[in-house]
């Protein structure tokens, strides 16, 4: 079982602010680093898989990066809208490739 | 196209009961998973699948059994209800590669009173 831990717990921002935030994992026999996104009462849904590191991947405002070398991974949400709040999960996969770890999750809340 | 559908969305359990979970998937997914999630706790996992009639532990698989008898369904069992299994339950599901995103069902909200 790897140890995959996201900070903040939580974040408050306003509209139109710009927000950021991390998930950290361990580095040593690194596969692939997943983002979910999870709505209130929804079910979560896949943001990016990442496998490289230095990659960066974008869809629409929300993008994120990856060093392996580190065991980092950040997730940025340009010019929060209210409809980004959600619980956002990061998971690392462990190196059989089939088995994910998840954080505890960044809840963002955008207030209009 | 369905994606993940669990059976039932809600249950209320009484201690010692029993009950199966029911995960189907219409997408030919070889892999399927099973985890629970409690405040604070994140998603952990309780077994998974690698394809039809094949199961392994997870994080934390004590009190639960699985089967995979058919590739489109992922059953989770829970032989003697208890307090401590009162959670949110999640499958997923994922094609055989490992660079795939995991499919998620909407959840079924279990009590053991």
């Amino acid at each position: 079982i790897l140890n995959v831990e996201q900070s903040p717990q939580s974040l408050h921002v306003q509209e139109g602010d710009s927000t950021n935030f991390t998930c950290s994992f361990p580095s040593s026999n690194f596969y692939a680093l997943h983002w979910y996104r999870w709505e209130t009462a929804k079910s979560p849904e896949a943001l990016f898989v990442m496998t490289l590191n230095g990659d960066e991947k974008k869809k629409g405002r929300i993008s994120a990066t990856l060093n392996t070398k580190e065991g980092y991974s950040y997730l940025y949400i340009k010019g929060s809208q209210p409809e980004d709040s959600a619980t956002y999960l990061c998971a690392s996969l462990n190196n059989a490739g089939n088995m994910l770890t998840f954080g505890g999750g960044t809840r963002l809340m955008v207030k209009p | 196209n369905a994606g993940v559908t669990q059976t039932p969305k809600f249950r209320v359990l009484k201690t010692g009961q029993s009950m199966t979970l029911l995960c189907a998937q219409d997408m030919n997914h070889e892999y399927m998973y099973w985890y629970r999630q409690d405040p604070g706790m994140g998603l952990r996992l309780i077994h998974y699948s690698v394809g039809e009639g094949t199961t392994a532990k997870g994080e934390v698989p004590d009190g639960y059994n699985v089967s995979r008898l058919k590739k489109q369904n992922f059953l989770l069992g829970l032989e003697s209800a208890a307090p401590s299994q009162t959670s949110v339950y999640f499958c997923a599901s994922r094609r055989d590669v490992s660079y795939q995103p995991q499919h998620f069902g909407d959840g079924t909200r279990l009590s053991i009173l």
